[in-house]
Parts: structure tokens; C-alpha cells; sequence
């Protein structure tokens, strides 16, 4: 079953725009939160991330919105460049103590900035 | 260089052959993170060590599947009697120490082609 759920497979926006990226999970024991960032033939790069006991975060033009009673949270990019352009995955992880850190994975989201 | 390496970058195989897949990670990082990425999917855990233990191997998909690492450095993932669903990238991070706040640097990839 997917735990990890991006349901929109792309998205288009205007550069200077702000793009949302949308992820939904299920498992009410992820408490950790990750937005990983990856272009063509290279490996993802972490973004962002936010605990369950924080509902914003922000860095620069990035910031995650986490909504637990909704189990859903977004990634927000503004404004939006051409070099956003890439798939945006959404990785949740369960309390393991401090030595652990298995990443559960959405299907991943295609940004697409057009000049 | 500083970053997580993997080789080979690509390898294609026929069906029956068995595969070794190396990741060498960034100095000094204890945990070490085997997933796959099948096409069209999003990243799907197979392994975790820290160190040179695994204290999970709940996503390898089959006994087909084993993993090690040696010296708290260097691991490898051998697939034997390779099969078509073995199809995908197989990416490797790390990370200094085991724990979700502690983002995962990935290498960039082996894309592995069953014939």
C-alpha cells in the first residue's frame, strides 16, 4: 500500500509564480517530513524538511506546510524559477530513536517553470 | 570527491546473471541507506546499516537480495539470478549518524537494465 501518496504526477507554472506541491500520507506514526529535489541521471537532494511538532517551516523561497489532522502537507516555492524545474519527492519517516531513519516515498511530482 | 559515489553507472545484464552494485559513501557517515527506484515510482527502501550491521533489511524484496558493508564505509548489493522485475536505479545515501532529522545524501545512481 502506499503510505506515501503525491497525487498530482506534474504541474506547470509561470516563473515568478508560486508553485504547491501537494503529498498525503496515511500512517498516523510519521513524525518526520522531507521534500527531496532531484534532476535527470543524479540522485535526489534534500530540500526541506519539518517535524509533526511544527506545522510551517521555512527557508528562503521554500517552505512546508504540515496539517496532521489532515495528514497532508505541501511544499510552497516562491517566487518560482526555471531551475525549480525537476521532480519534487515527499519522504516521511517514523520515530526509530537516534539511529534509524528509513524514508518512505511519494511517487514524485514533475515542476515545470516556464520563462 | 566529497559527494556519495556509485558504480558502476550503468549496467545491463541478461536475465540469470548475477550483479554486484557498489556505493561508496561520504567519509565519516555511519549510516548507510540502500533504495530502488523502479520506473514511474517513487524511491522504495531496501536496506539500512549503520556501521557495518544491518539493523533492517525488511525491504529487500526477495533472498535473492544481500547486502553488506565492510569498514564502516564501502557497501555493495548483490542481486543473484537476476530477473526482469529486478529492472531499476538502485541509489544509495548516507547520512552521519542514523535518525530522520539527519537529511540523506544520495549518490547518483546505478540504472540497472535486465535483458
Amino acid at each position: 500500500d502506499q503510505q506515501v501518496k503525491q497525487n498530482s504526477p506534474s504541474l506547470s507554472v509561470q516563473e515568478g509564480r508560486i508553485s504547491i506541491l501537494n503529498c498525503d500520507y496515511t500512517n498516523s506514526m510519521f513524525d518526520y517530513f522531507l521534500w527531496y529535489k532531484k534532476y535527470p541521471a543524479e540522485g535526489p537532494t534534500f530540500l526541506i524538511s519539518i517535524s509533526s511538532i511544527k506545522d510551517k517551516n521555512e527557508d528562503g523561497r521554500f517552505t512546508v506546510f504540515l496539517n496532521k489532522s489532515a495528514k497532508h502537507l505541501s511544499l510552497h516555492i516562491v517566487p518560482s524559477q526555471p531551475g525549480d524545474s525537476a521532480v519534487y519527492f515527499c519522504a516521511a519517516s517514523t520515530p526509530g530513536g537516534t539511529s534509524y531513519g528509513k524514508l518512505t516515498f511519494g511517487q514524485g511530482t514533475i515542476l515545470t517553470v516556464h520563462p | 570527491g566529497a559527494g556519495v559515489s556509485q558504480s558502476p553507472s550503468n549496467k545491463v545484464t541478461e536475465k540469470g546473471k548475477d550483479v554486484e552494485l557498489r556505493c561508496d559513501p561520504i567519509s565519516g557517515h555511519t549510516a548507510l541507506y540502500w533504495y530502488r527506484q523502479s520506473l514511474g515510482q517513487g524511491l522504495e527502501f531496501l536496506i539500512y546499516f549503520q556501521g557495518n550491521s544491518a539493523p533492517d533489511k525488511s525491504g529487500l524484496p526477495s533472498d535473492r537480495f544481500s547486502a553488506e558493508r565492510t569498514g564502516g564505509s564501502v557497501s555493495t548489493l548483490t542481486i543473484q539470478r537476476t530477473q526482469q522485475e529486478d529492472s531499476a536505479v538502485y541509489l544509495c545515501a548516507s547520512s552521519p549518524r542514523g535518525g530522520a532529522n539527519q537529511p540523506q545524501h544520495f549518490g547518483d545512481g546505478t540504472r540497472l537494465s535486465i535483458l
